[in-house]
C-alpha cells in the first residue's frame, strides 16, 4: 500500500512569502501530525490532526497554521515566511490519535527561505 | 517542559564495534518510548518501541533498547555495527500522565560506520 506523500519536494520562497504544504497520509489513517526538522533543533512537534479538527499543537508562532480535510488529507501553512523557518518538514499519519506504533513518516518538504 | 536528550550528536565507528547510544529524558510517570532512524535519503522509521513489559526490547536490524526507569533513560545498543547502519538515529518519548501529550523528539545522533 502507497506510503505517506508529501507535496513538494522542494521549495525555494523568499523572507515574507506564505507557502502551503499537502500531506497525503496512508489509506485508512485518520490522524495526521507535521514536524519541523533543523540540524539544531532536531525534530520538534508543530500540531496533530484528526476528524477534520486540530487536536495538539505545539510551541510555535501562529504563522504556522494547518488544517485537516475530509479525506484525511492535510495541509500546513507558514505566512510571512523568516530565514529561520528554512527546514525539513515532515508529515506523519498513523491510524488514530495516539497510535504511535502505526505512526508512518513522509518524506519530508523540504524549504529554503532566501 | 518535557525534555529528550541525547548527548552524543556525531559518533563515528569502524564496522564490526558496538554501538551505544545514550538517551535520557526529563518527565516521570508511565511513559512510552521510541528509537527512529533516518537512513540517508530515506524516510524517518521505527526501530524499536517500549510501552510496557520486559525494559529489554529488540527492534529491527539487531537493535535493542533498554528502559530503565530509574535512570530515566533508554539507550539503544547494537554489539556489531554494519556500514549500512550509517544513519542519524533519534529517541522519543511521550507522556502517558496527560491526555493529548505530543511526541517530543530528542535532538538525534548522526552515526557514521567506516567500512
Amino acid at each position: 500500500k502507497a506510503g505517506v506523500t508529501q507535496t513538494p519536494r522542494y521549495l525555494i520562497k523568499t523572507r515574507g512569502q506564505q507557502v502551503t504544504l499537502s500531506c497525503s497520509p496512508i489509506s485508512g489513517h485518520r490522524s495526521v501530525s507535521w514536524y519541523q526538522q533543523t540540524p539544531g533543533q532536531g525534530l520538534q512537534f508543530l500540531f496533530e490532526y484528526f476528524s477534520e479538527t486540530q487536536r495538539n499543537k505545539g510551541n510555535f508562532p501562529g504563522r504556522f497554521s494547518g488544517r485537516q480535510f475530509s479525506n484525511s488529507r492535510s495541509e500546513m501553512n507558514v505566512s510571512t515566511l523568516e530565514l529561520g523557518d528554512s527546514a525539513l518538514y515532515l508529515c506523519a499519519s498513523s491510524l488514530e490519535p495516539g497510535a504511535w506504533e502505526t505512526q508512518y513518516f513522509g518524506p519530508g518538504t523540504r524549504l529554503l527561505v532566501l | 517542559a518535557q525534555s529528550v536528550s541525547q548527548h552524543n550528536h556525531h559518533v563515528i565507528l569502524s564496522e564490526a564495534a558496538s554501538l551505544e547510544l545514550g538517551c535520557n529524558y526529563s518527565y516521570g510517570g508511565t511513559v512510552n518510548l521510541f528509537w527512529y532512524v533516518q537512513y540517508p535519503g530515506q524516510h524517518l522509521q521505527l526501530l524499536l518501541k517500549y510501552f510496557s513489559g520486559d525494559p529489554l526490547v529488540k527492534g529491527i536490524k539487531g537493535f535493542e533498547a533498554e528502559f530503565i526507569k530509574s535512570k530515566f533513560s533508554f539507550n539503544l545498543r547494537k554489539p556489531s555495527v554494519q556500514w549500512s547502519d550509517t544513519a542519524e538515529y533519534f529517541c522519543a518519548v511521550i507522556s502517558l500522565l496527560n491526555a493529548g501529550n505530543m511526541l517530543t523528539f530528542g535532538g538525534g545522533t548522526r552515526l557514521m560506520v567506516k567500512p
